[in-house]
């Protein structure tokens, strides 16, 4: 059973341009979770989705991101227009249900460098 | 608003001896508490958790405490050894019961010394 996959690992871009970040969940999991790490910081919630929905997207940025879980494919975390304050590394997680017990399985990350 | 703390931001201890990782917490609602295990280059790694029905919990070598007057809880390595190298975060969730939204610490950086 392979675990949560991201990619790509690495990502480089210049100001203004566009990033995807995609994640596949875990096999028989439906809720998958972004987060995001700037350096020397912890992991800071973004995004919680489930297959076409978003259910809480509390600690999204109000403008430039964006995220989606569509019925088929990965989860994609998408940052338009990317400023060097976006440089992190970005770990989605998913798990088998919404509950706060049900334990989150984490991807290796993105990391996202802005030029 | 940090709602979890870890204030420590490094530790080095022997092998063989204690690691006692320590952790804050501001919301008394949080009634769950997770440790999560995070290698360089790699996603965080689910260690043990607590509920706050409880004031220990123990597997193998890993034992979190939780002090809920205190609103501490600690993670203990014994015996700790060099592969236990890593950074830790506590975590809990935030939110209904149904978000299962983390809220992490800043973590604290173990080395473990051969």
């Amino acid at each position: 059973n392979a675990g949560v996959m991201q990619n790509p690992r690495h990502l480089v871009r210049r100001r203004g341009q566009e990033a995807r970040l995609r994640c596949s969940p875990m096999k028989g999991h439906s809720h998958v979770y972004w987060y995001r790490q700037l350096p020397e910081e912890g992991l800071k919630f973004m995004v919680y989705l489930q297959k076409e929905n978003i259910i809480d997207e509390s600690g999204m940025p109000k403008e430039r991101f964006s995220a989606e879980f569509p019925k088929e494919g990965p989860s994609i975390l998408r940052i338009q227009q990317v400023v060097r304050g976006d440089s992190a590394a970005y770990f989605c997680a998913s798990s088998q249900s919404g509950s706060s017990y049900n334990e989150q399985f984490f991807g290796p990350g993105t990391r996202l460098t802005v030029l | 608003d940090q709602q979890v703390k870890q204030n420590s931001p490094s530790l080095s201890v022997q092998e063989g001896r204690i690691s006692i990782l320590n952790c804050d917490y501001t919301n008394s609602m949080f009634d769950y508490f997770l440790w999560y295990k995070k290698y360089p280059a790699e996603g965080p790694t689910f260690l043990i958790s607590i509920s706050s029905i409880k004031d220990k919990n123990e597997d193998g070598r890993f034992t979190v405490f939780l002090n809920k007057s205190a609103k501490h809880l600690s993670l203990h390595i014994v015996p700790s050894q060099p592969g236990d190298s890593a950074v830790y975060f506590c975590a809990a969730p935030h939110g209904s019961s149904n978000t299962g939204k983390l809220i992490f610490g800043q973590g604290t950086t173990l080395q473990v010394k051969p």
